[in-house]
């Protein structure tokens, strides 16, 4: 079974700086995907990041971009010019590579950006 | 990608009475996910609803306390039967992707408290 575990329960992160958010994860399989998604107080789920484990290069989507160390199994996300916006709960998740299977989410970072 | 509804979108029911979920995706999908988020906490599956087929549980729920529906290939229900405080929980269906089967879509989700 896979397992995805995220350390930072809560961070804060001042106006238009960057922040780290941490996630491992445990698994045998040799092929995947990993996904950042965010939550806001509206609680709509919304992908903010996908990283095929096959791939190499880390993913960055505008401001966003992540460290992916596979044989360390890390999956960081790093947010560049913090916006207010950004203030929201981030879940790491993990899916087999398929595709047809269900995701498995880390307990999540709840992120704060303060102007 | 994909376009998925959930109704309702809220509900506050009464102890021991059901309430059901609908999720209706705009294109045809083989597998729909159903989700648990209980307050502050991730996400949780609850099954697997393929059409033409029995759903699949994750372990913790069964079927006669959320029986699920999938009479077609875009509509798919789960209905919380019984309810307790303790089921006061975010309710989301989600699907693996439209074109794409690894963005994993999610509904906006019902948010439902129990007195």
């Amino acid at each position: 079974a896979q397992t995805v575990t995220q350390s930072q329960p809560e961070m804060s992160v001042q106006e238009a700086e960057t922040v780290t958010l941490s996630c491992t994860y445990d698994t045998s399989e040799s092929n995947y995907y990993l996904f950042w998604y965010k939550q806001p107080p509206s609680r709509q789920m919304i992908l903010v990041i996908r990283q095929e484990a096959y791939k190499q290069q880390n993913a960055t989507e505008n401001r966003f971009s992540v460290n992916f160390q596979k044989a360390a199994k890390s999956f960081s996300l790093k947010i560049s010019d913090s916006q207010l916006g950004d203030t929201a709960m981030y879940f790491c998740a993990f899916m087999k590579y398929s595709g047809n299977t269900p995701l498995v989410f880390g307990k999540g970072t709840r992120l704060s950006v303060i102007a | 990608s994909a376009v998925i509804s959930q109704k309702p979108s809220r509900d506050i029911c009464q102890r021991g009475t059901s309430l059901t979920i609908q999720c209706q995706v705009d294109s045809q999908v083989t597998m729909m996910f159903w989700y648990r988020q209980q307050p502050g906490q991730s996400l949780t599956l609850i099954a697997t609803a393929n059409q033409g087929s029995e759903a699949t549980y994750e372990s913790g729920f069964v079927i006669d306390k959320f029986p699920i529906s999938r009479p077609n290939l875009t509509f798919s229900t789960l209905t919380v039967s019984n309810m307790s405080p303790e089921d006061s929980s975010i309710y989301l269906c989600s699907v693996p992707g439209g074109t794409s089967a690894t963005r994993g879509f999610f509904g906006p989700g019902t948010r439902l408290t129990v007195l």
